[in-house]
């Protein structure tokens, strides 16, 4: 079946230190979402990257989508405490009529105060 | 408030009992999801539905069903449940991106 890996699975980080977390297909995604989950919490929604290549930032957070539409990464510069929670990419494969999507295993990240 | 709400949050049950999960969803988006989260695991799909009166099953569909017949609800049920089933369920709908429920912790004993 359509498989997205994400690595690593776990991130431990002193405070202020970078973060990044990998994910990886082996079919073409139409878009890739990226969800953070808080200790406790459920999924939330933090950004859709669709075109190939494309690059979002949010503050401290920088998104991208590979150019072969097949991989993606998620960088936190200078870590804080509230970014603690584990971070989840999604894709969702080309073709696909729903609006089924397929996630990664997550990084769960730990900031060491 | 408009929102995804789950119930009940926290469900302790025995092997053998049918317990049902319920799902609420004010924004009537027409996909519904119910996912299974359990450690190194991540998060996987149970079933989907696309509308009401459509159901499909995604990757781990053994021992549960579903049904919708009215958009804004999708009721997960765990017929005979087992042990195996201990985890944290989240409903969820979208609109392209998902919104998710709290989640349900449920424990079979």
């Amino acid at each position: 079946g359509q498989q997205v890996m994400q690595i690593p699975q776990y991130q431990h980080v002193q405070e202020g230190e970078d973060f990044t977390t990998y994910c990886n297909s082996s079919t073409t995604l139409s878009n890739i979402q990226w969800y953070k989950q808080r200790p406790g919490g459920h999924p939330v929604f933090l950004i859709q990257l669709v075109k190939s290549g494309e690059v979002k930032k949010q503050k401290r957070l920088t998104f991208q989508f590979g150019e072969a539409k097949k991989n993606s990464s998620l960088h936190i510069t200078a870590t804080q405490t509230t970014d603690v929670g584990t971070y989840f990419c999604a894709g969702r494969h080309s073709g696909a009529g729903s609006y089924q999507l397929t996630f990664g295993k997550g990084t769960k990240l730990s900031v060491i105060p | 408030d408009a929102g995804i709400t789950q119930s009940p949050r926290y469900k302790i049950t025995e092997t053998g009992r049918q317990v049902t999960l319920m799902c609420h969803q004010t924004w009537s988006h027409s996909y519904m999801f119910w996912y299974r989260q359990d450690l190194g695991h991540g998060l996987r799909l149970i079933y989907y539905s696309a509308a009401a009166d459509i159901t499909d099953k995604g990757e781990v569909p053994d021992g549960y069903v579903v049904s919708r017949s009215k958009t804004e609800n999708f009721p997960l049920t765990l017929e005979s449940a087992t042990r195996s089933q201990t985890s944290v369920y989240f409903c969820a709908s979208s609109a392209d991106t998902q919104y998710f429920g709290p989640g349900t912790r449920l424990t079979v004993l």
